[in-house]
């Protein structure tokens, strides 16, 4: 089976760095995504690791291991418009693009 | 481009009656696929289509779920007669291509209550 496990929330103040942990127990593994999702809004691409290492993109970076099942995603320069959820998401093992989903961590960013 | 749009945004129904969800993915996305989430669970996966055909339905709760995708364009989600249990967000994705590699691109979603 797959299983994805994250946080259920995170408090961080504007400005400030946070690291969003993830880990998971796949049969197969077809690369992590993280998706951000606002309230009320679609969860939108943020990144995806399919190697081991990191992924830099702007303010948010991405990294991956694959031998120990882990994740996480850093996002520096805090502003009050990241408070959303993350959500660590892999594509399921049969490899049809089927999704599976992390509960997803709620971060409030303070000012 | 126009993004993934569904509709309603929001439906309340009673319990045994019947609610009809549409999705209309990005043109030219053969992929689509139906999520929901519950309250305080993670968004799961329901079905898949590539194009008018479903590829995997592996993830609809019961018979009571119907989805469609005639001519392969926008899909239909039926629950009927719906339970108290089938409250949620509906969530439909497209993708150009199945690949696990592929982002899907999400719709805002369809919160439906059942009362």
């Amino acid at each position: 089976g797959q299983n994805i496990d994250q946080p259920t929330e995170m408090t961080a103040t504007e400005g400030a760095i946070v690291q969003i942990n993830c880990t998971y127990q796949t049969s197969g593994f077809n690369g992590l995504f993280w998706y951000q999702q606002h309230a009320g809004e679609a969860p939108t691409f943020l990144s995806y690791n399919v190697l081991d290492g990191l992924e830099e993109k702007g303010r948010f970076s991405s990294f991956l291991s694959r031998s120990k099942g882990y994740s996480y995603l850093l996002l520096k320069e805090l502003q009050m418009k990241d408070s959303a959820s993350y959500l660590c998401v892999t594509p399921s093992s049969s490899n049809t693009g089927k999704l599976i989903f992390g509960q997803g961590t709620t971060l409030q960013v303070k000012p | 481009e126009a993004g993934v749009t569904q509709f309603p945004s929001h439906s309340v129904i009673e319990k045994g009656q019947t609610v009809t969800l549409r999705c209309d993915p990005i043109s030219g996305h053969d992929n689509l696929y139906w999520y929901r989430r519950v309250m305080g669970k993670e968004i799961k996966f329901l079905l898949h289509f590539v194009k008018e055909s479903k590829q995997d339905e592996s993830g609809m709760p019961n018979n009571r779920f119907l989805a469609e995708r005639t001519g392969g364009t926008y899909s239909t989600l039926k629950v009927q007669p719906a339970e108290l249990e089938d409250s949620g967000v509906y969530f439909c994705a497209s993708s150009h291509s199945p690949d696990g590699a592929y982002e899907q691109y999400f719709g805002p979603g369809t919160r439906l209550t059942v009362t």
